[in-house]
């Protein structure tokens, strides 16, 4: 069982630029959760996710941010017109049961995205 | 949805020394609580969890944590911290979503 694979490791954007971030999540895993790692800073939930569905995105930022997980393929974070401030550890987490609630999360190795 | 605070940024201790992290989530009810740990460069790894029952849990590394209901907390302990130890450790809370405290980060110095 491979876990849970994101890519790329690493991803390196120039102002403006747009970045994917792509999870995919334990086999037999349907649901999908993104958080951030700001440096100095712990992790913060952006969205959860379920084939096809939006299930919580409250913390994601209103603008510029997407995230989809689809029924066929990984899931995948975007963020357009990127900032420095975008500059930060996304981790992605998936889970069999709604919410973890029975048998917890299981994390990818992250994308580090540097905004240059 | 749960918040979790953890009592300490930064600690610095040495090999041998014991440890101990608090933990306080913000409510009660039924909760699942984790500790993860982040070696340096590295994803996060699973330390140990409490979902029900024995109140003190036994984890990977060495490493156990308490919960105590009247007192919100899920303190994580080890006897004898080694150099390896050197990490950064999150405390997490489970209604439907993971809420992860701010972290503390252990240096063990040999």
């Amino acid at each position: 069982n491979a876990g849970v694979m994101q890519n790329p490791r690493h991803l390196v954007r120039r102002r403006g630029q747009e970045a994917r971030l792509r999870c995919s999540p334990m086999k037999g895993h349907s649901h999908v959760y993104w958080y951030r790692q700001l440096p100095e800073e712990g992790l913060k939930f952006m969205v959860y996710l379920q084939k096809e569905n939006i299930i919580d995105e409250s913390g994601m930022p209103k603008e510029r941010f997407s995230a989809e997980f689809p029924k066929e393929g990984p899931s995948i974070l975007r963020i357009q017109q990127v900032v420095r401030g975008d500059s930060a550890a996304y981790f992605c987490a998936s889970s069999l049961d709604t919410g973890g609630t029975s048998y917890g999360y299981t994390f990818g190795s992250g994308t580090r995205l540097t905004v240059v | 949805a749960q918040s979790v605070s953890q009592h300490n940024h930064h600690v610095i201790l040495s090999e041998a020394a014991s440890l101990e992290l608090g933990c306080n989530y913000s409510y009660g009810g039924t909760v699942n609580l984790f500790w993860y740990v982040q070696y340096p460069g590295q994803h996060l790894q699973l330390l140990l969890k409490y979902f029900s029952g024995d109140p003190l849990v036994k984890g990977i590394k060495g490493f156990e944590a308490e919960f105590i209901k009247s007192k919100f907390s899920f303190n994580l302990r080890k006897p004898s911290v080694q150099w390896s130890d050197t990490a950064e450790y999150f405390c997490a809370a489970l209604d439907y979503k993971l809420s992860f405290g701010a972290g503390t980060t252990v240096t063990v110095r040999a």
